[in-house]
């Protein structure tokens, strides 16, 4: 596996506001997956999108890869304060889909009310 | 049980002395995966179990830490002889074979090395 760069580092902005996150990795990948962590804890996936797809939603979570650029979006539509959390992305690479996942610092996110 | 679940959630012992925590996967889940977490280094890979034995264990940092897990379910983490910098938020993950790529965390547990 390889680690994912998220950014920004930190993001801040009003509900109701759209947030994009990008994530940038460096060699060829199977999948890359985003999650989400609420205060330090434990982390809770979020989406998964495959090599050959280039979109995926899933509620208010709109995730775009771009193979060529080596790189994923994660947009958060319409954000409330519940969205603030730090977010990080997981290139994955091998030829098993079990394996360790390798994160980056992550963006932290801070929804304002 | 419902979720991936960790104990205890916070842990404070002395330099020197061991430490165990402890995984309970998600029932069925045969990959657990052990995580931590610090400000300096991240979020970092320990080592992962496919069923009891653990074909990763790359990410250990030293010999002063082991897992094992039994009967394919509740997996342990030792560290013998703790030092300051093993201060960190432990997490263990699981995952199922209908959806190997998806890893489900715990809670965690909060070591502090005094």
């Amino acid at each position: 596996s390889q680690q994912g760069e998220e950014d920004p580092q930190a993001l801040s902005i009003q509900e109701g506001e759209n947030a994009t996150m990008n994530c940038s990795y460096k060699t060829s990948i199977n999948n890359l997956q985003w999650y989400r962590q609420n205060s330090g804890r434990g982390l809770v996936h979020l989406i998964l999108i495959r090599s050959n797809e280039r979109e995926k939603h899933s509620g208010r979570l709109r995730v775009t890869l771009d193979t060529s650029k080596k790189s994923s979006s994660l947009l958060i539509t319409a954000s409330r304060a519940a969205d603030t959390a730090s977010y990080f992305c997981a290139p994955k690479t091998g030829g098993t889909s079990y394996g360790k996942l390798t994160f980056g610092q992550g963006t932290i996110l801070t929804v304002h009310p | 049980g419902a979720g991936v679940s960790q104990s205890p959630s916070n842990k404070v012992t002395e330099k020197g002395k061991d430490v165990e925590l402890r995984c309970d996967p998600i029932s069925g889940h045969t990959a657990l995966y052990w995580y931590r977490q610090s400000l300096g280094q991240g979020l970092e890979f320990l080592i992962y179990f496919q069923g009891n034995s653990a074909p990763d264990k790359s990410g250990l940092p030293s010999d002063r830490f082991s897992a094992e897990r039994t009967g394919g379910s509740v997996s342990t983490l030792t560290i013998q002889r703790t030092q300051q910098e093993d201060s960190a938020v432990y997490l263990c993950a699981s995952s199922t074979s209908g959806r190997p790529d998806i890893q489900y965390f715990g809670a965690g547990t909060r070591l502090s090395v005094l």
